[in-house]
């Protein structure tokens, strides 16, 4: 599975939109964006993903470059409970990879009031 | 709530003990994982079932022991571990072992060896 970049933390206000950003330059066509988060001390939760076109759900919004090559997770209206690691990983669908999520550590995102 | 469920959500033991952790997936899902979050480290897969069957262990050393014993049930065997084992274990299940597969994940068990 490609690699991905994420910086290691941010912050965000409270009611503000966050932006959080993640590279991924080496991803092959057949390779999906996902993004989860991680609360502190609980299990991590499936926020959003995508293979090209933006998406937009519940949660948040995912903007993914043309080229792939780097993709944008949006927060509309932050909130204090959105304050959590948030893992960008790329996933190789089918095949061999028998539901491989790669986690790297993620960014840090802390929404302050 | 997620709908997976983990039992015991806290466990301390010693090296020489042998234990279970136990997980429950309440979705009607076919793929079931076992992960490990260590202090200040990223989740790594340990286990995964499909169907009951187990289709990839990650290098996991055999004081683990996984357990499937139906599609709604994954456990997790415990016997004569290291204190560097102790850590978060996170279950996690899905609708199969590929496709979109977005995962749901239990709230951990966090244990601790001494």
């Amino acid at each position: 599975d490609a690699k991905t970049t994420q910086p290691t933390s941010m912050d965000c206000a409270e009611g503000r939109a966050a932006n959080l950003p993640c590279n991924h330059s080496t991803i092959s066509g057949n390779e999906y964006v996902y993004w989860y988060r991680q609360i502190h001390s609980q299990g991590p939760q499936y926020i959003i993903h995508g293979l090209k076109n933006n998406e937009t759900n519940e949660m948040a919004s995912l903007i993914i470059t043309e080229d792939r090559k780097s993709s944008t997770l949006i927060l509309p209206h932050a909130t204090l409970r959105d304050t959590a690691v948030y893992y960008c990983i790329v996933y190789h669908a089918g095949g061999t990879s028998y539901g491989k999520l790669t986690f790297g550590q993620g960014t840090i995102l802390t929404v302050h009031p | 709530e997620t709908g997976v469920t983990q039992t015991p959500r806290h466990l301390v033991m010693g090296m020489t003990n042998k234990k279970s952790l136990k997980c429950e997936q309440h979705l009607g899902h076919n793929a079931m994982y076992w992960y490990k979050q260590s202090a200040k480290k990223p989740l790594e897969l340990m286990f995964v079932y499909s169907l009951e069957e187990r289709v990839e262990n990650n290098s996991v050393p055999s004081r683990f022991s996984p357990e499937c014993p139906n599609s709604s049930h994954l456990f997790l065997h415990l016997h004569t571990l290291q204190p560097e084992d102790s850590a978060l274990y996170l279950c996690a299940s899905s609708q199969d072992q590929g496709g979109y597969n977005e995962q749901f994940f239990g709230p951990g068990t966090r244990l601790t060896v001494l």
